[in-house]
């Protein structure tokens, strides 16, 4: 069955300083995505990232990147410079195609609190 | 733009009342779900639906039920509230099970 774990509950950074967040998946399917979402304090849910399983490249979105290493089955996201804005929880996700099991399973989450 | 709107926000119960949550979406997507948040736990599916007129159960379905009868509604039904089900309720719909899922602003529902 298909899993991910944050293993991460909760982080506390001072401003401007870097931070990753981690995520492990297991999945047994060859064709897969994992998905990055954040939920600020007004408690809505933002789409950020969505990742193939075939597509190993690391990608950069302005303070935000995600390395995606399918050898060691991780998804992580880091936060370069942090603001008192990227303060919220973080939950990675996992949507398994081969097997056509639940559509969307999340992580527990991870809360990031920046302290300015 | 709307996207995906649920009504209501909040909502107070007594243990045995019975409601019903309406989400509705105006993307055209074919993929709705209905999940809870509770603390600590992420979120969970309770149950989905892959087009107009069908339904599936998630990973936690026990005690509701859901319909879609239409293609942009997706009602979420207690019938007979517990305390358990104190929660926060997202609704969120997908054009696929591969593409990101757009979510309602969640409704905080407590069952006394």
């Amino acid at each position: 069955a298909q899993k991910v774990t944050q293993a991460q509950t909760e982080i506390s950074v001072v401003e401007k300083e870097d931070v990753t967040l981690d995520c492990v998946y297991e999945t047994r399917d060859t064709t897969y995505y994992l998905f990055w979402y954040k939920q600020p304090p007004s408690g809505e849910l933002v789409f950020l990232i969505r990742r193939n399983s075939f597509d190993e490249q690391n990608e950069i979105s302005g303070r935000y990147s995600w390395n995606f290493q399918k050898s060691t089955s991780s998804f992580n996201f880091t936060i370069t410079a942090s603001q008192v804005v990227d303060s919220a929880v973080y939950f990675c996700a996992l949507s398994e195609w081969d097997s056509g099991n639940t559509p969307l399973v999340f992580g527990k989450g991870t809360r990031l609190s920046v302290i300015a | 733009n709307a996207g995906v709107t649920q009504t209501p926000k909040f909502r107070v119960l007594k243990t045995g009342q019975s409601m019903t949550l309406l989400c509705a979406q105006d993307m055209n997507h074919e993929y709705m779900y209905w999940y809870r948040q509770d603390p600590g736990m992420g979120l969970r599916l309770i149950h989905y639906s892959v087009g107009e007129g069908t339904t599936a159960k998630g990973e936690v379905p026990d005690g509701y039920n859901v319909s879609r009868l239409k293609k942009q509604n997706f009602l979420l039904g207690l019938e007979s509230a517990a305390p358990s089900q104190t929660s926060v309720y997202f609704c969120a719909s997908s054009q696929d099970r591969d593409q990101p899922q757009h979510f309602g602003d969640g409704t905080r529902l407590s069952i006394l």
